[in-house]
């Protein structure tokens, strides 16, 4: 069964910064694309981030490009989201998400981050 | 920039009934990357429908995808307890290569 599991979310300033961590397990991960996926209080869901299996590609949403990067651990099966500068509007559930074909067919349960001072 | 509008915003049904929620991109898709999910509250999103119209692992044939180009579709045939719930669209491969749909929320009549 795949699982994903989010970790590292947390209380933060603005400003400040946090690293996210997902772990995957129940399924082959290095040839696979994985990404975060956020959603503010009472919101839609954003896509936020997305690395394929060999890390050569890696993309962002403008709204945290420069700001936030990804990254992955194929030996440990881990995927992180490196936060930094962040604002109050980054304050949202970050889930983590593996992707086929550009479609997101496996969720985490979510990791809380608030941004608030 | 690829924008998906959905609609309606909300839809009050009865089990039983028939729901019909659309999702229209603002630019033709150039492929078949148009996904469905369901998210209940407090769980995190589900895939109901990749490529357009194909089914994910396990939900059920009440559910279906139709459409092309910027129209798209989700039909629930007839409407279980369990399907009350918000529904999102996503295209991949525009530009943002990832985006979502606002939602639109299934609830009790």
């Amino acid at each position: 069964e795949v699982q994903l599991v989010e970790s590292g979310g947390g209380l933060v300033q603005p400003g400040g910064s946090l690293r996210l961590s997902c772990a995957a397990s129940g399924f082959n991960f290095n040839p696979y694309s994985m990404n975060w996926v956020r959603q503010a209080p009472g919101k839609g869901l954003e896509w936020v981030s997305y690395i394929t299996g060999d890390s050569v590609r890696i993309l962002y949403a403008d709204s945290v490009k420069g700001r936030f990067t990804i990254s992955r651990d194929n030996a440990k099966n881990l995927v992180y989201l490196q936060m930094d500068s962040l604002r109050a509007e980054d304050t949202a559930v970050y889930y983590c998400a593996r992707s086929v074909r550009g479609q997101f067919d496996s969720w985490g349960l979510g990791t809380l981050v608030t941004v608030s001072s | 920039e690829i924008v998906l509008t959905q609609s309606p915003g909300t839809l009050s049904l009865s089990p039983g009934e028939r729901a019909t929620l659309a999702c229209r991109a603002s630019q033709s898709l150039s492929s078949n990357s148009l996904a469905w999910y369901q998210q209940k509250p407090g769980q995190a999103p589900r895939l109901l429908i990749s490529d357009i119209s194909t089914r994910a692992t396990g939900i059920p044939d009440r559910f279906s995808g139709s459409g092309s180009g910027t129209d798209f579709t989700l039909t629930i045939s007839r409407l279980e307890p369990e399907d009350f719930a918000v529904y999102y669209c996503q295209q991949y491969g525009g530009s943002p290569v990832f985006s979502f749909g606002p939602g639109t929320r299934v609830d009790f009549k």
